[in-house]
């Protein structure tokens, strides 16, 4: 079975800072791995993807995130936060040995970022 | 940009009710699925479909639940005989041709309030 681990419900971080919000995943087969950001009573959007390639992916709003296969892990990262970026964020994991499967989301971490 | 859509965004509904929500997705997009989350927490997987059929459903997604799309544009999720616990936001998603690669895009949620 699959699973993503975000240790943090919370994290806080002054405007201007880097933040950096974790996540592990167990998978058996290869990990294909996404970040979602959902901001209140809205939808989950997607801000970016590790398939394959290079381990440092780049998405949306300035976000980042590194693949870590040793580590299991693919932490979301930004060098400089924005109150906007204040929301919830989500990591979650899919098998990409099995051809086809669920993706499985953790259980969200929630980013505080003050001015 | 396209979008998934979803009607209605808020149900109230009495316990032992039926009630079934709709969703449009992405209009090329091959795969569908359904997850909710309860009260901001952790986003469940409930069901995916593909080729006009179930692909996956989880142990939640139990005889009360189906799916359907009736018309090749719209993507149904239906609960027979309502309980107090299935009050939670349900999402419709959907994603391309890429299979496991692509990433799901979400839409805005249907809060399902079950008195």
């Amino acid at each position: 079975a699959q699973s993503v681990a975000q240790p943090e419900d919370q994290v806080n971080v002054a405007e201007g800072n880097p933040l950096t919000v974790k996540c592990t995943y167990s998978v058996s087969g290869n990990p294909y791995l996404f970040w979602y950001v959902q901001y209140p009573n809205r939808g989950l959007q997607f801000l970016l993807k590790y398939i394959t390639g290079d381990n440092l992916v780049k998405g949306s709003y300035g976000f980042e995130a590194e693949f870590n296969k040793s580590q299991t892990s693919f932490h979301l990262k930004k060098p400089s936060a924005l109150v906007s970026d204040s929301a919830l964020y989500f990591c979650a994991v899919r098998d990409g040995n099995s051809g086809y499967s669920t993706l499985t989301f953790g259980k969200g971490t929630m980013l505080l970022v003050s001015p | 940009e396209p979008e998934v859509t979803q009607t209605p965004s808020h149900q109230v509904t009495q316990m032992g009710q039926e009630v079934i929500l709709r969703c449009v997705p992405i209009s090329n997009h091959l795969y569908f699925y359904w997850y909710r989350q309860i009260l901001g927490q952790k986003v469940e997987f409930l069901v995916s479909f593909y080729n006009n059929e179930i692909s996956e459903k989880s142990e939640i997604f139990d005889d009360q639940f189906s799916v359907e799309r009736p018309d090749g544009s719209n993507f149904t999720l239906k609960i027979r005989s309502t309980k107090l616990e299935d009050s939670a936001m349900y999402f419709c998603a959907s994603s391309g041709s890429s299979g496991a690669t692509g990433e799901l895009f979400f839409g805005e949620g249907s809060r399902l309030t079950v008195l």
